[in-house]
């Protein structure tokens, strides 16, 4: 059972580059979520999809975008990666999205220099 | 806007002892709340959901209360272990779409 994947591992990344983390769940969950994390600042919401098709923006979206073509994979895209935007960033997956638990991957960290 | 805080970055105790970890929110009222433990380089894991008509809820060495008078949660683990070293990241559901607004979270360590 593999959960939640994440990839890559770790990036380093030039400013100004594209990069897109990939997500992918094997348990048909219907929601799913990209979030960062940075030292005191805690975990923040970046976007979610609550089913294929749909998307929304959470706490803190602006420079990314994500797609949610089909029930497995969330990919999250940075367009031009700026030094701001070196994080850990976490996906994770929940059942329905509402009063649902969520399950975490293992993570990216990302250096933009 | 919505405000969720986390008493305190790091708490150590001695094993065997009970940790308690507080969790205050303001300027809204969640409908549930949600508490995860997350170790050094990894996502974090789903411990307790506790739900706002409900005052506790136990599972094993855990323990989670809600007091929506208060705008709190508290979390407690009894008779502590090494092993629960951790952070421990407090989660009320914000806005509609179900989403989270995590704590920025509370390390514990447990010393033996």
């Amino acid at each position: 059972i593999a959960g939640i994947t994440q990839a890559p591992t770790s990036q380093i990344l030039a400013a100004g580059r594209r990069m897109t983390l990939r997500c992918t769940q094997d348990m048909r969950h219907n929601a799913m979520y990209w979030y960062r994390q940075d030292l005191g600042l805690g975990l923040r919401l970046i976007h979610y999809s609550n089913t294929a098709g749909t998307t929304g923006k959470g706490e803190v979206p602006d420079g990314y975008s994500v797609s949610r073509a089909n029930t497995d994979d969330f990919p999250l895209t940075l367009a031009s990666a700026v030094p701001s935007q070196t994080s850990v960033y976490f996906c994770a997956s929940s059942p329905s999205g509402d009063w649902d638990t969520q399950y975490f991957g293992p993570g990216t960290r990302l250096t933009v220099l | 806007s919505q405000k969720i805080e986390q008493n305190s970055e790091a708490l150590n105790i001695q094993e065997g002892k009970t940790a308690t970890l507080t969790c205050n929110y303001t300027n809204y009222s969640p409908a549930y709340l949600q508490w995860y433990r997350q170790d050094p380089g990894r996502g974090p894991v789903f411990l307790l959901l506790i739900r706002e008509n409900e005052k506790e809820k136990r599972k094993e060495r855990l323990k989670v209360t809600f007091d929506t008078t208060l705008k709190q949660s508290l979390f407690h683990i009894t008779a502590s272990q090494p092993a629960d070293s951790a952070t421990y990241l407090c989660a009320p559901l914000w806005g509609s779409q179900g989403n989270l607004i995590f704590g920025k979270g509370t390390k514990l360590s447990v010393k033996p």
